[in-house]
């Protein structure tokens, strides 16, 4: 019974190639979060949903694209992708205001070549 | 904005030890403060958290984390450290505001423990 799921959880891909992550969560949380964590374990939000609603989009490149079907799976789309696109991506969840807490995924370790 | 300082970047403590790894938070307001562990190649662990009320605050795996308002600190300690307790450990703050609710977080203190 795994609270937020992510797939897959390791993805090797040359650049330039188009890759997306799945992320579902069975919390019944109405917010989904992506991280990133580089490569000496610093973690940024990338994006927000709310009720399928993109809440927070921070400084990332367009390349990257989240879409929420419905407020239980949040999947990140990555264009063209670059070298320094290498890194663990996080989902997580919660409920509005973060009041309860935030629920991580086990990640998803993309290496670009 | 509000931030995160992990003052420590790398710990080691010998097994049996007691253990305080640091976090001093920036927030204007009441924050929600929360202490992560990962282990290597792992996702993210909840290991406690604080919203209100009491501010020593239980975790799990015997950990325990005293909130400081007037030091603007969130400590995690525990009173013997075991080796498995090995890992990456964060602290965060979560905040609302106008743009959503974030956990912002620091930058992780490492964790060795020694035999």
């Amino acid at each position: 019974d795994t609270a937020v799921s992510q797939t897959p959880k390791y993805l090797v891909t040359q650049m330039g190639n188009d890759k997306s992550i799945k992320c579902e969560q069975n919390l019944g949380h109405d917010t989904m979060y992506w991280y990133k964590q580089d490569s000496k374990k610093f973690l940024k939000i990338m994006f927000s949903y709310n009720n399928k609603e993109l809440i927070i989009n921070e400084t990332v490149p367009n390349r990257f694209s989240p879409k929420s079907p419905d407020k239980a799976h949040l999947n990140l789309h990555i264009n063209s992708l670059e070298l320094g696109d290498s890194a663990v991506y996080f989902c997580a969840s919660s409920n509005s205001g973060g009041s309860y807490g935030y629920t991580f995924g086990s990640g998803t370790r993309l290496t670009v070549v | 904005a509000q931030s995160v300082t992990q003052p420590d970047i790398h710990i080691t403590v010998s097994e049996g030890a007691s253990l305080e790894l640091r976090c001093n938070y920036s927030y204007g307001a009441t924050p929600y403060l929360f202490w992560y562990v990962q282990s290597p190649g792992q996702g993210l662990q909840l290991l406690l958290k604080y919203f209100s009320g009491d501010t020593l605050v239980q975790g799990i795996k015997g950990f325990e984390a005293e909130f400081k308002r007037s030091q603007s600190s969130f400590n995690l300690r525990k009173p013997s450290v075991h080796w498995s307790d090995a890992a990456e450990y964060f602290c965060a703050v979560g905040a609302r505001g106008t743009s959503g609710s974030r956990l912002t977080f620091g930058e992780g203190t490492q964790l060795t423990v020694n035999p």
